[in-house]
């Protein structure tokens, strides 16, 4: 079946570090992609997204591009800060109205 | 404009009690999805319901669950009988019947969820 698969964390990085998440994704056909993050004792709020191939989303510094050839959609920043700290989920749905399916999570720590 | 909104934002429960967990959606917003989020875990879909019809429940466990989204009213996410494995934070997402084609995935927005606690 369709699923997600993202690195494991949790991911430590000083501040204005680089960061990359990894995410890949299997599905049977075209899946639109997410990436959403949840701040500690909250809801997820959705960060970026890509309908197509090729696509890039891109959010508060944060970018991941739709790659069909490697079903990839990583998620990058250049700097991160200390309020960036939180879990973020990939993600993929296959149709308009549908279920959307998660990665594990990956939390993300930034030591000021 | 106000987002999802879900209540009780925390529901603790003896085993063998009844939990209600409601949902109202985003103003203008017809579909509604729960998901459980267990601990340490990823959301995993329960089910999708549109007003007054449940589309998809194929994440739902078969016994002790149940969904609804009245004509009128929040959506509400029942659990009978608790057990401590239904221990988990519930989360609704809503989003509107779309408008940019059908192979698009319509943003669906999240609530704050509702954190269960059974004893």
């Amino acid at each position: 079946g369709d699923s997600v698969t993202q690195m494991e964390g949790p991911v430590t990085l000083s501040e204005e570090a680089f960061l990359t998440i990894n995410c890949t994704y299997t599905a049977t056909g075209y899946p639109s992609l997410f990436w959403y993050v949840q701040y500690p004792g909250e809801g997820l709020q959705l960060l970026l997204k890509a309908t197509k191939a090729d696509d890039k989303g891109s959010n508060k510094g944060f970018e991941a591009t739709y790659r069909k050839e490697t079903t990839s959609f990583h998620l990058e920043k250049g700097s991160v800060q200390v309020s960036d700290s939180a879990v973020y989920f990939c993600a993929l749905a296959m149709n308009r109205d549908d279920k959307i399916i998660f990665g594990k999570g990956t939390r993300l720590h930034i030591l000021p | 404009n106000a987002g999802v909104m879900q209540n009780p934002r925390h529901l603790v429960r003896r085993r063998g009690q009844e939990a209600r967990l409601r949902c109202s959606p985003m103003k203008g917003h017809s579909h509604v999805y729960w998901y459980r989020q267990l601990p340490e875990e990823g959301l995993k879909f329960m089910v999708y319901l549109q007003k007054e019809n449940i589309i998809d429940e194929s994440g739902m466990p078969k016994e002790r669950f149940s969904a609804e989204f009245p004509k009128e009213g929040p959506s509400i996410l029942r659990i009978q009988q608790v057990v401590r494995g239904d221990s988990a934070a519930y989360f609704c997402a809503s989003s509107s019947p779309g408008t940019s084609g059908f192979l698009y995935q319509e943003t669906q927005y999240f609530g704050p969820g509702t954190r269960l606690l059974v004893l």
